[in-house]
């Protein structure tokens, strides 16, 4: 079946520091990606999404590349700030089904 | 326009009685889906409807839990009788469609204690 992988935190990064937190992803056919962000005491927000291969999902700094060939859909943000601290969750979605498959969520801290 | 609305947003309750949670799925959406979170197990697709029919429940852990949709603006989940280990963060979420329509939108959260 789907499943997502992410790389366990926590991510711990200074102020301003660049950031990268890995995903990658087994499917059948061509799935959606999807990343979430939930803030502490919050439910998850849509940061940001690709629907096909090499789509470039974008916002609020934060971006990541749909690699078909890797089956990864990394999330970076070049200048990471305090109030980036939060959990982040990569996500598929399989067209046909669109149920979202989850992976474990990456919590970030971000310190001045 | 309004997000998905779920409540209550907190509830702590004696093992043993019954909990509903409800949501209220954003206007014009079909399909809706009830998660669980758990620090131990992640988020966990409990059920999710179409057009207020339930399509896949096979993530509804036992039959203490149920899940109802008398129409498209309306849903709850109950669980009755309630145990310890329900204790968990409820989402309810909903998305237009499939496709380019995918993108699942997410409530609050309702935060179960059951003690």
């Amino acid at each position: 079946g789907d499943s997502v992988t992410q790389m366990e935190g926590p991510v711990t990064l200074s102020e301003e520091a660049f950031l990268t937190i890995n995903c990658t992803y087994t499917a059948t056919g061509y799935p959606s990606l999807f990343w979430y962000v939930q803030y502490p005491g919050e439910g998850l927000q849509l940061l940001l999404k690709a629907t096909k291969a090499d789509d470039k999902g974008s916002n609020k700094g934060f971006e990541a590349t749909y690699r078909k060939e890797t089956t990864s859909f990394h999330l970076e943000k070049g200048s990471v700030q305090v109030s980036d601290s939060a959990v982040y969750f990569c996500a598929l979605s399989n067209n046909a089904g669109n149920m979202l498959t989850f992976g474990g969520g990456t919590r970030l801290m971000v310190k001045p | 326009d309004a997000g998905v609305i779920q409540s209550p947003r907190h509830e702590v309750t004696e093992m043993g009685q019954e909990v509903t949670l409800r949501c209220k799925p954003i206007s014009g959406h079909d399909y809706l889906f009830w998660y669980r979170q758990t620090m131990m197990r992640g988020l966990e697709l409990l059920i999710y409807f179409n057009n207020n029919v339930p399509i896949d429940d096979s993530g509804m852990p036992e039959d203490r839990f149920s899940a109802k949709m008398p129409n498209a603006s309306f849903s709850t989940l109950k669980i009755q009788p309630s145990e310890p280990r329900d204790s968990a963060v409820y989402f309810c979420a909903s998305s237009p469609g499939t496709g380019i329509l995918n993108t699942i939108y997410f409530g609050e959260g309702s935060w179960l204690t059951v003690v």
